[in-house]
């Protein structure tokens, strides 16, 4: 079974701290993804990566940067934390492939931002 | 982004009675997917479809991934209280090259079951 760990499950921080949010997957995926979760609103894309040191913003990408520095841990970093980023952050990743892979999900990070 | 019209927004019902929810896009999609959310958890893959017209069950689950690629459809027979969460629907535009497995997803359907 594919297994991806957010590092917390709950975290409190205050408004300009910088906030490190980490993922890490044990089945050799290629892909993986950072999603925040709001009522209403669904899942929103923030970055994702496709390799190792390669980035690609996503639908909602300010405020926020990543790392991936190995294949296996995707990092998401909040600059300065602001109100405005209290939400579920949740870490995907997938295999690369022709085929359409579905992705396999953290059980989230809940985030307040003070 | 691109978006998905996910309906209904939330369902009550009670055990025992078929749900049926659904998705729309104004693109075509190579791929339709559906996640269930446990309260707490992240989502979960239910159903994965790859080909129009193509209807998949799993347990009392089944989805459809519409023929004009541009909807898909999920039902639940006979509800159980644990069916209770939140349901997404989520489309691949493209599979592999360029789209880097992104996924477009709905906004989600909260289910409600009444023992």
């Amino acid at each position: 079974d594919v297994k991806v760990t957010q590092s917390s499950r709950y975290l409190v921080k205050r408004t300009g701290e910088k906030v490190f949010l980490e993922c890490v997957q044990d089945m050799d995926h290629e892909n993986m993804f950072w999603y925040r979760q709001d009522p209403g609103l669904g899942l929103r894309l923030i970055y994702f990566s496709y390799d190792v040191k390669m980035k690609e913003k996503g639908d909602i990408p300010e405020g926020y940067s990543v790392s991936r520095e190995k294949k296996e841990r995707f990092s998401l970093i909040l600059e300065s934390a602001s109100t405005n980023q209290t939400s579920m952050y949740l870490c995907a990743s997938s295999l690369a492939g022709a085929r359409g892979q579905p992705q396999h999900f953290g059980d989230g990070t809940r985030l307040s931002i003070l | 982004g691109q978006q998905l019209n996910q309906s209904p927004q939330s369902m009550f019902i009670q055990e025992g009675e078929d749900v049926s929810m659904n998705c729309t896009s104004s693109s075509i999609f190579n791929t339709w997917l559906w996640y269930k959310q446990d309260p707490g958890e992240g989502p979960v893959l239910l159903i994965a479809l790859y080909k129009a017209g193509e209807l998949t069950s799993n347990g009392r689950l089944t989805a459809q991934f519409g023929i004009t690629r541009k909807d898909s459809f999920l039902n639940i027979s006979a509800s159980i209280p644990s069916d209770v969460g939140i349901y997404f629907c989520a489309g691949q535009l493209k599979a592999g090259g360029t789209s880097y497995g992104k996924l477009t997803f709905g906004q989600g359907t909260i289910l409600t079951v009444h023992p």
